[in-house]
């Protein structure tokens, strides 16, 4: 168990709806990262914060997609208007170093 | 373009026996290596690393091998165990361009049978 807990497990949700992930990492973590995983693939990075900061933002981090760390503590990956496209899991992983630790995942299913 | 790439997506083992899962890449930015281990509706867990200043790290049973000229590392699992069964990651960082976007490869699906 690494310390990360993410909410909800799983999400299904109808096109063109929001949602939005939440990410709690162990306080030692000063560094947050987002990753997306879809069947077959490894995990793609999306965005990662030192902090309350945002540091990092992938290509794959389309204007629909927002991340917000606003104390520095938990963080919240939001979609806006929904696609099909968007099913995936998505991982949440704190660190201090360079080894990244992940959470459980949120599985979205969007119908 | 694939950077990370894990050649064999599934390799079975008799219990006892070793593992050898490859990993190849292409960014020769990349200079910090892990090795993840995955189990069905769980996130990666952080199995073991190598900077790219070593050749070898070892942690229990789990061994890595870097070779830099080659890009190409493997994680080697003596002995395996049943428990070990699950789909392995290999991610690669670039830390010396500041960057910590982990990059995966697609995996390997490891069966150890008893």
């Amino acid at each position: 168990d690494t310390g990360v807990s993410q909410n909800p497990r799983h999400k299904i949700t109808k096109r063109g709806q929001n949602v939005t992930f939440r990410c709690d990492p162990i306080s030692e973590h000063n560094r947050l990262y987002w990753y997306r995983q879809t069947l077959g693939q490894g995990p793609e990075f999306l965005t990662y914060f030192q902090n309350e900061a945002q540091l990092e933002k992938s290509r794959l981090l389309s204007d629909r997609f927002s991340a917000e760390r606003p104390k520095g503590s938990f963080s919240t990956l939001e979609i806006q208007r929904t696609e099909q496209g968007d099913s995936a899991m998505y991982l949440c992983a704190g660190g201090d170093f360079y080894e990244q630790y992940f959470g459980p995942g949120t599985r979205l299913t969007v119908t | 373009d694939q950077q990370v790439k894990q050649n064999s997506p599934s390799l079975s083992v008799q219990e006892g026996r070793i593992s050898i899962l490859n990993c190849d890449y292409t960014n020769s930015m990349f200079d910090y290596f892990l090795w993840y281990k995955k189990y069905p509706a769980e996130g990666p867990t952080f199995l073991i690393s190598i900077s790219s200043i070593k050749d070898k790290n070892e942690d229990g049973r789990f061994t890595v091998f870097l070779n830099k000229s080659a890009k190409h590392l493997s994680l080697h699992i003596v002995p395996s165990q049943p428990g070990d069964s699950a789909v392995y990651f290999c991610a690669a960082l670039p830390t010396g361009a500041g960057s910590y976007q982990l990059t995966f490869g697609k995996g390997t699906k490891l069966s150890v049978i008893p």
